[in-house]
């Protein structure tokens, strides 16, 4: 099973951007997706958006389309996401997951969750 | 855009059976998947599918869907199993990639 590794906290200011790393270790990384899911304090999760490496496009969610970036770097088996103008609302702790898509009778799940990265914004 | 509702909070006598469950529109189209979190914990995959359980996840843990409502049942709940629980599904936005949680439901073995 693929084990995913996320970058380490981050405090910024508001305004400023982060940039949060996922490499992928121990299985396929190319044709699974890579979502990214972020839980603020006391929170539920909530979903940003995803890419497949292997064709390089992203989704994103409409609530964070204008403000993330998602890439994903085949030869070093790595995700990221960048997130910009941040407010104090986005302190939150960020995951990344393997999105796998089992069509009718399995579904979408994430199988495979990074340790999460706490992003702090504050002045 | 989808969304999908969750009890805030559930409680189960130790050994007893609970199911916590999820309702939203896009549950007539997809799949719900489960997650277990704990606190300070990334969450882990305990049902996806029609049914199905992730090697390691116990078979106390069971999932079934009714038109747009998700279920989630732990029979013969365990003190170990008090957590938080989180829904997922596909969303409607034609996204390929998007989904949707739930708000969450925190259960609490007595």
């Amino acid at each position: 099973q693929v084990q995913l590794v996320q970058s380490g906290a981050e405090v910024k200011k508001p305004g400023s951007s982060v940039k949060v790393s996922c490499k992928a270790s121990g299985g396929i990384f190319n044709t699974y997706a890579i979502s990214w899911v972020r839980q603020a304090p006391g929170q539920g999760l909530e979903w940003m958006g995803g890419i497949i490496p292997l064709f390089g496009i992203p989704n994103y969610a409409q609530k964070f389309q204008a403000r993330v970036t998602i890439t994903a770097d085949k030869s070093t088996n790595t995700a990221y996401m960048e997130l910009n103008s941040l407010r104090s609302e986005d302190t939150a702790v960020y995951y990344c997951g393997r999105d796998v898509e089992g069509g009718l009778d399995e579904g979408a799940r994430f199988d495979s969750w990074g340790q999460g990265t706490l992003v702090t914004v504050s002045s | 855009s989808s969304e999908l509702t969750q009890d805030p909070g559930v409680s189960v006598a130790l050994g007893q059976t609970v199911r916590i469950t999820c309702q939203g529109d896009s549950l007539r189209s997809y799949s719900a998947s489960w997650y277990q979190q704990k606190p300070g914990q990334a969450p882990v995959l305990v049902i996806y599918g029609k049914n199905s359980r992730p090697s390691g996840i116990p078979d106390r843990f069971s999932g079934s869907t009714s038109g747009d409502t998700a279920s989630l049942t732990i029979t013969g709940a365990q003190a170990e199993d008090e957590a938080d629980y989180h829904c997922y599904s596909r969303d409607t936005s034609g996204n390929h990639l998007g989904g949707v949680f739930g708000g969450g439901t925190k259960l609490t073995v007595l």
